[in-house]
């Protein structure tokens, strides 16, 4: 049973408009969440983080919410360019393992259109 | 700049072989990861190691094992290749719940 749930495989959007990229977790143990990047034929690389005492994490073009009564996480990216076209992995720390696992979702493929 | 090295970008094994795909970090970090990637799946944990000649069982452990006789390198063997094995193979290491992967080794079992 997947414990971190993206359950859109894909997602198209027009250069310069918002992505939004939507994750689920059913552990509400887990405190601390990530998204990771993915270019084709490389490994993921990190992209932004949030601690479960945060709502809300921001890094540039990028903007992770997290809402813990709906366990619910998503990444926003604003504007699109078509250089963040790549497979976007939501993850979790397992506090479980002291932090040493880390659970992924299925990961969603954003194509953005010029 | 930090960096995880896998050997292979592309392996192609014969079913039964024993197969090794190695991973070095040159970060110090005490946590290192192997994942697989498979479509639709996700990463899915097969073994980590939290320190020297340290192992322990991720989520999908069968037909795998692992060895950790250096900090900065830790190694995947699969004992007998199955076509079943095919995917791309991700080793990380990680500090403070953050991971660095490395490029990926796509191996393909025949």
């Amino acid at each position: 049973d997947q414990q971190v749930k993206q359950n859109s495989p894909s997602l198209s959007v027009q250069e310069g408009r918002i992505s939004i990229l939507n994750c689920d977790y059913t552990n509400s143990m887990f405190d601390y969440f990530l998204w990771y990047k993915k270019y084709p034929a490389e490994g993921p690389t990190f992209l932004i983080s949030i601690s479960s005492i945060k709502d809300k994490n921001e890094d540039g073009r990028f903007t992770v919410f997290l809402n813990k009564s709906a366990k619910h996480l998503s990444l926003h990216i604003v504007p699109s360019q078509p250089g963040d076209s790549a497979v976007y992995f939501c993850a979790a720390s397992d506090p479980g393992t002291g932090g040493f696992k880390t659970i992924f979702g299925a990961g969603t493929r954003l194509f953005v259109k010029a | 700049d930090v960096k995880v090295t896998q050997s292979s970008r592309y392996l192609v094994k014969r079913t039964g072989e024993k197969v090794f795909l190695e991973c070095v970090q040159d970060m110090d970090h005490e946590n290192m990861f192997w994942y697989r990637q498979d479509p639709g799946l996700g990463l899915r944990l097969i073994y980590f190691s939290y320190d020297v000649k340290m192992k322990e069982k991720g989520d999908i452990p069968e037909g795998y094992s692992v060895s950790r006789e250096k900090k900065e390198r830790f190694s995947l063997i699969l004992e007998s290749a199955s076509t079943n094995q095919t995917s791309m193979y991700l080793c990380a290491s990680s500090l403070q719940g953050q991971a660095f992967f490395g490029q990926g080794t796509r191996l393909t079992v025949v």
